[in-house]
């Protein structure tokens, strides 16, 4: 079965501080893998797409890195700032899109 | 407008009563997909559509769910006798053509069936 698990659950952080959401998968076969951030009340908004071959992408201060042999991926999220506090979902593509739950990221002042 | 909308943005249903959603895709994007995104979780995919034709159509939950895009433009996602378990947010997408695509996503429908 296509599955999709993210972790945390859930993270709460300081203004200015680094973390790293984690993202596994089972999809087979795989296209591309994106991240997603949804704000509160509004539809998801991609932060970057990876195909096999690519390890890395970035997008400011957002860095995705993908292993395809251990189907893992990860999002950076560089000195953060309280707008960054969202849902932050990854997909994974293959016949069809598989959505993970989401990590719920609180950036505090 | 340049990207997708969808109204309305909030609807409240007595149970049993019949609701539709619709979706304006960004013009010109031959995909549209619609999800269903409980509290708290991902979107779940109901259906596929490309241009008018609805090829995939295995996420939806019941036959109370019906979908079209009879022009292969605006989609209207129709539920039936609504249940209390088909409160969620209703989110529509579009993309150029196909899955490979990027996909922008509408701000969605909140349902809520009282």
């Amino acid at each position: 079965k296509n599955q999709v698990e993210q972790s945390p659950q859930s993270l709460i952080i300081l203004e200015g501080k680094n973390c790293t959401l984690q993202c596994n998968y089972t999809v087979s076969p795989f296209s591309n893998l994106r991240w997603y951030k949804q704000d509160t009340g509004r539809g998801p908004v991609s932060l970057t797409i990876m195909t096999f071959s690519e390890n890395t992408k970035s997008n400011g201060r957002y860095t995705a890195t993908l292993d395809a042999d251990t189907k893992q991926s990860s999002l950076h999220i560089t000195a953060s700032q309280l707008s960054d506090s969202a849902s932050y979902i990854c997909v994974v593509s293959g016949y069809a899109l598989n959505f993970g739950k989401g990590t719920s990221l609180l950036v505090t002042p | 407008g340049a990207g997708v909308s969808q109204s309305p943005r909030y609807k409240v249903a007595k149970r049993g009563q019949d609701v539709a959603l619709r979706c304006d895709p960004i013009s010109g994007h031959v995909s549209l997909f619609w999800y269903q995104q409980a509290l708290g979780q991902g979107p779940e995919f109901l259906t596929y559509f490309q241009n008018e034709a609805q090829l995939d159509k295995s996420g939806l939950p019941s036959d109370r769910f019906f979908a079209e895009r009879p022009e292969g433009s605006v989609s209207t996602l129709k539920i039936q006798r609504t249940q209390q378990e088909d409160s969620a947010v209703y989110l529509c997408a579009s993309s150029v053509q196909g899955l490979s695509y990027e996909q922008y996503f509408g701000p969605g429908t909140r349902l809520t069936v009282t």
